[in-house]
This record gives C-alpha cells, sequence and structure tokens, in this order.
C-alpha cells in the first residue's frame, strides 16, 4: 500500500522557524512534492525534491532522504500569513500520474 | 492570464442528481487531474488524463465521469450513483516544461441538499 504521515498540527510563533516532517512508505518512489493549502484554497506549489538533500527556495527550504523515506519543510522567518496546512505527496510510479498525498499538516503561527 | 479556471465555485445538488463540473486550462499542459478532498484526508485522485481523448480511473473514480475532447478542457461529472458527494473538488494539471509541476484550479465546493 501507500502511505504518507505528517503530524497533524503544529504551532509556533512569528518570525520562529518550523520544521515540518514527511514520511512515506509507497510502492515507488520518482519524486516528492510540498504545497501549501489556506482554508477553502486550492493548494500551491511550494517545492519538489526527486534527489537527496536540501532545496531552498527563500525562506522555504525542502529536503529529502530516500534511502529513510523522509522529507521535511523547513519554514524560516514565520510570517502570521503562512498558517495554512502543508501537504507532503509522492509520486510513487513516475509519470505522475497518481500522486499520493498526505493529510496535511496545520501550522498555526500566533504572533 | 495563464491558469487552471474552474467553475462553479459553489454548486449545490439534489439527491438523485447529475452534476458537471467545469475545468479549463489555457497553460497549453498535456495532462490534467481531478482530486476530491475531505476534510481530515488527504486529496484522493479521480480520473486523470495524459493526452487528448484519453483518460484513466483513479483510486476513487466510482460515480464519477469524465471526458477529455480538448487539451484545455477536462469536464468532471459527479452521478446521482456517488453516494457521498459533499466535497471539495481540485481540477490540477501538469507543466513538464518547468520541473514537472503540478497546478491546481481555485476548486468546486459541491454540496448534496
Amino acid at each position: 500500500g501507500q502511505n504518507i504521515d505528517q503530524p497533524t498540527e503544529m504551532t509556533a510563533t512569528e518570525g520562529a522557524i518550523v520544521q515540518i516532517n514527511c514520511t512515506y512508505q509507497t510502492s515507488g518512489f520518482n519524486g516528492l512534492f510540498w504545497y501549501q493549502q489556506h482554508a477553502g484554497e486550492a493548494p500551491t506549489f511550494l517545492s519538489y525534491n526527486v534527489l537527496d538533500g536540501l532545496e531552498e527556495k527563500g525562506r522555504f527550504s525542502s529536503f529529502l532522504s530516500r534511502s529513510k523515506g523522509y522529507s521535511y519543510l523547513l519554514l524560516k522567518e514565520l510570517q502570521m500569513k503562512d498558517s495554512a496546512s502543508y501537504l507532503c505527496a509522492v509520486d510513487p510510479s513516475g509519470g505522475f500520474q497518481k500522486l499520493v498525498f498526505g493529510t496535511g499538516t496545520r501550522l498555526l503561527v500566533s504572533p | 492570464d495563464g491558469g487552471i479556471t474552474q467553475s462553479p465555485k459553489y454548486l449545490f445538488r439534489k439527491e438523485g442528481q447529475n452534476v458537471t463540473l467545469s475545468c479549463e486550462q489555457n497553460l497549453n499542459h498535456d495532462a490534467m487531474y481531478w482530486y476530491r478532498q475531505d476534510p481530515g484526508q488527504g486529496l484522493r485522485l479521480i480520473y486523470y488524463s495524459q493526452i487528448v481523448n484519453d483518460f484513466q480511473k483513479g483510486d476513487i473514480a466510482e460515480g464519477y465521469s469524465v471526458s477529455r475532447e480538448k487539451k484545455e478542457s477536462f469536464p468532471l461529472t459527479v452521478t446521482s450513483a456517488q453516494k457521498n458527494p459533499t466535497a471539495f473538488y481540485l481540477c490540477a494539471s501538469l507543466d513538464r516544461n518547468t520541473g514537472n509541476t503540478i497546478y491546481f484550479g481555485e476548486g468546486s465546493w459541491l454540496t448534496v441538499v
């Protein structure tokens, strides 16, 4: 089967750093996505990792370890607008035909 | 503007009715997808299409139908056979030219009344 685990909810303070973890057990691996989703809105693309290591994009970074089936999303200098759900998704079969999504981590940033 | 347009944003359906959700993209993407999102659950794939005139069932296709007659359009019909259709529906398309990124439309809320 396909399984992706993320914490359900996290809280952090404005200006801080938060790390959202994602572990996966899938039939194959051809890349991992992170999306941000504000309540009632569509997910927006944050990052895509296919090789091990860290990808940095401004305040957001994403890390992947394929041998451990593990990824994390790192958010720096948190802002109130970062309060959202963060979805981890894996492409197990290649061709992006059937992404498997985790249930998402709801992040609440407080002043 | 380039993007994925879903309509309607909100839709109410009576029991026993079929409804069709529209999804149009002007991004020239070949692949398109329909996902369903329920509270506390991850996105689940309903149908996907890699090219025009071809589509494949996803994990929860029962009670749904699609067509892909044009590259730009991938409408989803929620039939009366779908027993629990109330959900948030997301259409997406795949951009293979910029790192295989999947982009989502704004979503459609369907409520059965």
